[in-house]
C-alpha cells in the first residue's frame, strides 16, 4: 500500500523558516518524481514544487521561487521542502504527492497524496 | 496564473455536468498533460483523468475528459451522489511547472 506522511508543520513567525518532511513507503520512490503541493483553508489547490526521480530535474512555483527548497533523498524515501523567509501568505496545508509517471515520462498526474502538514505563518 | 475554472457547477442525479478549465497556449493549449482531480472535504485529492483523456483504474467510464485549444473540459456523465465534490484541473507548463485550475464545487441536486 502506498503511503505518504508529512511532518514538520506547526506555527512559525513571519520571516523565519521550517523544513517539511515527507516519508514515503508502498512503491519504488527511486523511480518517481515528487510534489508539493498547498491548500490554504477554504481555498483551492496551488502547485508548489517538483523534483524528478534523480533530483536532476526542479521547478517551482514563481509564489516561492527563492525562498523554498525541494529535495529528496532516495536511500531515505524522503521529500523534503526548505522554506525560508516564511510569509502569512505561506499559510496552508502542505501536501506532498507522488508522479505517476515513471521516468521516462513528463507527467500524468498525481496518484498519490498524503493527508498534509499544517503550516501557519503568524506573529 | 491560476487555470481558469467556473466557481460551481450543477446537476441532478442521473444527469451529466461538464466542467471547463482554461488556459494558455503556455500551459494548456501546449500540452497534452492535463489531469483531473476530485477533491472530498478532508480527505486528500484523488487522480480521475491524466493526459486530458486518461482513466486511472478504478475510475469509472462516467467521467471524461477532453480538450480544445486552450480549454480543458471534464463531464461527469450518470451523475451520482458521491460525485459531488471540488473538482480541480492541473496542467503542465513547461521548464519543470505546474499550474492547478481554481476549482468547481460540483453539487447533485
Amino acid at each position: 500500500e502506498v503511503q505518504l506522511v508529512e511532518s514538520g508543520g506547526g506555527l512559525v513567525q513571519p520571516g523565519r523558516s521550517l523544513r517539511l518532511s515527507c516519508t514515503a513507503s508502498g512503491f519504488n520512490f527511486n523511480d518517481h518524481a515528487m510534489h508539493w503541493v498547498r491548500q490554504v483553508p477554504g481555498k483551492g489547490l496551488e502547485w508548489v514544487s517538483f523534483i524528478s526521480w534523480n533530483s536532476a530535474t526542479i521547478g517551482y512555483a514563481d509564489s516561492v521561487r527563492g525562498r523554498f527548497t525541494i529535495s529528496r533523498d532516495n536511500a531515505k524515501n524522503s521529500l523534503y521542502l526548505q522554506m525560508n523567509s516564511l510569509r502569512v501568505e505561506d499559510t496552508a496545508l502542505y501536501y506532498c504527492a507522488k508522479e505517476q509517471a515513471g521516468p521516462t515520462r513528463v507527467t500524468t498526474g498525481f496518484d498519490y497524496w498524503g493527508q498534509g502538514t499544517l503550516v501557519t505563518v503568524s506573529s | 496564473s491560476a487555470l481558469t475554472q467556473p466557481p460551481s457547477a450543477s446537476g441532478s442525479p442521473g444527469q451529466s455536468v461538464t466542467i471547463s478549465c482554461t488556459g494558455t497556449s503556455s500551459d494548456v493549449g501546449g500540452y497534452n498533460y492535463v489531469s483531473w482531480y476530485q477533491h472530498h472535504p478532508g480527505k486528500v485529492p484523488k487522480l480521475m483523468i491524466y493526459e486530458v483523456t486518461e482513466r486511472p483504474s478504478g475510475v469509472p467510464d462516467r467521467f471524461f475528459g477532453s480538450k480544445s485549444g486552450n480549454t480543458a473540459s471534464l463531464t461527469v456523465s450518470g451523475l451520482q451522489a458521491e460525485d459531488e465534490g471540488d473538482y480541480y484541473c492541473s496542467s503542465y507548463a513547461g521548464s519543470n511547472i505546474f499550474v492547478f485550475g481554481t476549482g468547481t464545487k460540483v453539487t447533485v441536486l
